[in-house]
């Protein structure tokens, strides 16, 4: 399967633990984007790399917040202190300058 | 602040008819206009996408159509089937500020047989 991975699809975890989550890009791509989707939302961006450069970072990904993209390849997100409502679909999407970007199909995460 | 508004937000159609979905922006620097299809439990597919410089875009059943002085744009879908159930998200983009893309709430389109 040469199209975007993501691990795991399902993480629940207790209030305050920290999670990583990782994104495999289609190898060619050298744009990597990170979103969330909440339930009955679109997606909502929270940073984009270009190769291993993080260019743009929301307000919405705060300081619990940290993702790398270590070489160019691989991505990581991770939660620190993780709250309920950082329950949501995290979403990682790759893409060549200037064509579409392709969406893996995500990793939901659960904080009881 | 929602950049892009989507409506309606859910949507019934019977098999063979035409499912309309709208969107409207306002920011004049958006450049980049695709649609997503997503089915539950996966993430966005990419259906057809715009760039401002054309007022339409077909490909197969589905057609954009824009209209830049408006702010506008909407994605029909031709003799609708029961397959095409799923959320349609359209969304906008600037293309020299990385391509982030700014999604609309997503509509639910129920296809009846």
């Amino acid at each position: 399967d040469t199209g975007v991975s993501q691990d795991p699809r399902h993480k629940i975890t207790k209030r305050g633990q920290n999670v990583t989550f990782r994104c495999d890009p289609i190898s060619e791509h050298n744009r990597l984007y990170w979103y969330r989707q909440t339930l009955g939302q679109g997606p909502e961006f929270l940073t984009y790399f270009q190769n291993e450069a993080q260019l743009e970072k929301s307000r919405l990904l705060s300081d619990r917040f940290s993702a790398e993209r270590p070489k160019g390849s691989f991505s990581t997100l991770e939660i620190q202190r993780t709250e309920q409502g950082d329950s949501a679909m995290y979403l990682c999407a790759s893409s060549l300058a200037r064509t579409e970007a392709f969406f893996g199909q995500g990793t939901r995460l659960t904080v009881v | 602040q929602q950049q892009v508004k989507q409506s309606p937000q859910s949507l019934i159609v019977q098999k063979g008819g035409i499912s309309i979905i709208n969107c409207a922006y306002e920011n004049t620097a958006f450049d980049y206009f695709p649609w997503y299809q997503q089915f539950p439990g996966k993430g966005p597919a990419l259906l057809i996408a715009i760039r401002p410089d054309v007022s339409e875009k077909k490909e197969g059943r589905f057609t954009i159509s824009f209209n830049k002085s408006a702010k506008q744009f909407s994605l029909h879908i031709m003799d609708s089937q029961p397959g095409d159930s799923a959320t349609y998200f359209c969304a906008a983009s600037i293309s020299n500020s990385g391509y982030a893309l700014n999604f609309g709430k997503g509509t639910s389109l129920l296809v009846t047989p």
